[in-house]
């Protein structure tokens, strides 16, 4: 199994660009993560994903990020606008999700530079 | 609100010790807690997962313990490598990836 998939692997745009980042989970997990790690917050949630339903989007900071998961093998992040605040390295999870405490499968993650 | 603490931002020791990295909490009740390690320029990969009934968990020269009285769980690696240096991540959860969050994360560097 190839993982998961995330693209591009590095972005660079100018504020108030639409940024839409691209993911596919690892094949037969019917869960998905969005987080955003930067070096003052960590790696944050922010927005789950079962069975291609949001469940958990407290952690979106604004209106101007959007999640969704037309399908079971793909999922889109869009910023729009975006700002220099909204750069990161953002990171797509996937888990089977067969047991309560599954384990999440990391991708390698988008590096955003918003100027 | 919750609150993850991972001992220091960085740790340093000499290869062949043991190296314990602390992970305590506030105003949460996990069922479960896990260890990540995530190397620089990559997506954090999966080490332990302990459940909130068991007290230690071991893999090989790791071994981690959950104290749901003092809020804490200790992680160890013994005879530490040079190649162990990383940044090491534990998170937090309740059942079915509810109220998933993960801690700030210790650097460990392994001195050879």
């Amino acid at each position: 199994d190839a993982g998961v998939i995330q693209s591009p692997r590095h972005e660079v745009t100018e504020m108030g660009q639409e940024v839409t980042l691209r993911c596919k989970p690892i094949s037969g997990h019917n869960s998905l993560f969005w987080y955003r790690q930067t070096m003052m917050r960590g790696l944050e949630l922010l927005i789950y994903f079962n069975n291609n339903v949001p469940i958990d989007d407290s952690g979106m900071p604004e209106d101007r990020f959007s999640a969704k998961m037309p399908n079971a093998s793909f999922s889109t992040l869009k910023i729009q606008p975006s700002e220099p605040r909204d750069s990161a390295v953002y990171f797509c999870a996937s888990s089977p999700m067969d047991r309560a405490e599954e384990t999440q499968y990391f991708g390698p993650g988008t590096r955003l530079l918003v100027l | 609100s919750q609150k993850i603490e991972q001992n220091s931002e960085a740790l340093n020791i000499q290869e062949g010790k043991t190296a314990t990295l602390t992970c305590n909490y506030t105003n949460y009740s996990p069922a479960y807690l896990q260890w990540y390690r995530q190397d620089p320029g990559r997506g954090p990969v999966f080490l332990l997962l302990i459940r909130e009934n068991e007290k230690e968990k071991r893999k090989e020269r790791l071994k981690v313990t959950f104290d749901t009285t003092l809020k804490q769980s200790l992680f160890h690696i013994t005879a530490s490598q040079p190649a162990d240096s990383a940044t090491y991540l534990c998170a937090l959860g309740s059942n079915y990836g509810q109220n998933f969050v993960f801690g700030p994360g210790t650097r460990l560097s392994v001195l050879p």
